[in-house]
């Protein structure tokens, strides 16, 4: 069973502060694909990021970036410098081959 | 450009009426996925249809659900005799391929059950 956990059910923050969103996933799979979406107060669902089990390596991509640690089973995402457009929850999801098993989300509130 | 484009975005039933949800996948994807987001429960898999073919619908509710993706035209989610239970975010997603592929998703329906 596959199964991603964002203990983090909100987060508020000051507009500049930044932000570190944790997800942590559990699969006896080798072979997996972690992703990040985003859902703002709109109601879409927006993919931000695509991982496969075996590319470690972190990547950033203008104010975002993410961690990605096998050894630890964790998939964290970090918004550096928020604004207020960034309000939104955030959903780690997890697939062995096409069926998304996502977590229950985190909700950012980035003030003014 | 376009992406996944679902319709209606709002649909209104009252209990025991039919709702039809759309969804067009973006332009080259042959692969259809249906996710239904509940308050409660989160965003949740249904099914997963090629053309012409349902591929898993382990996610679906056994009775009163449907769906299906034609060779020509988009493809339908089909809730018959609507209860207020049925009341949730449907959101469609469409990939180029199968496995571990990103699936992009459309801006959903919000169906509401009087």
């Amino acid at each position: 069973a596959q199964k991603v956990t964002q203990a983090q059910t909100e987060i508020s923050v000051v507009e500049k502060e930044d932000v570190t969103l944790d997800c942590v996933y559990e699969t006896r799979d080798t072979t997996y694909y972690l992703f990040w979406y985003k859902q703002p107060p709109s109601g879409e669902l927006v993919f931000l990021i695509r991982r496969n089990s075996f590319d470690e390596q972190n990547e950033i991509s203008g104010r975002y970036s993410w961690n990605f640690q096998k050894s630890t089973s964790s998939f964290n995402f970090t918004i550096t410098a928020s604004q207020v457009v960034d309000s939104a929850v955030y959903f780690c999801a997890l697939s062995r081959d096409y069926k998304l098993s996502f977590g229950a989300g985190t909700t950012v509130t980035v003030r003014a | 450009n376009a992406g996944v484009m679902q319709n209606p975005r709002h649909l209104v039933r009252r209990r025991g009426q039919e709702a039809r949800l759309r969804c067009s996948p973006m332009k080259g994807h042959s692969h259809v996925y249906w996710y239904r987001q509940l308050p409660e429960e989160g965003l949740k898999f249904m099914v997963y249809l090629q053309k012409e073919n349902i591929i898993d619908e382990s996610g679906m509710p056994k009775e009163r659900f449907s769906a299906e993706f034609p060779k020509e035209g988009p493809s339908i989610l089909r809730i018959q005799q609507v209860v207020r239970g049925d009341s949730a975010a449907y959101f469609c997603a469409s990939s180029l391929y199968r496995q571990g592929e990103t699936q992009y998703f459309g801006p959903g329906t919000r169906l509401l059950v009087l």
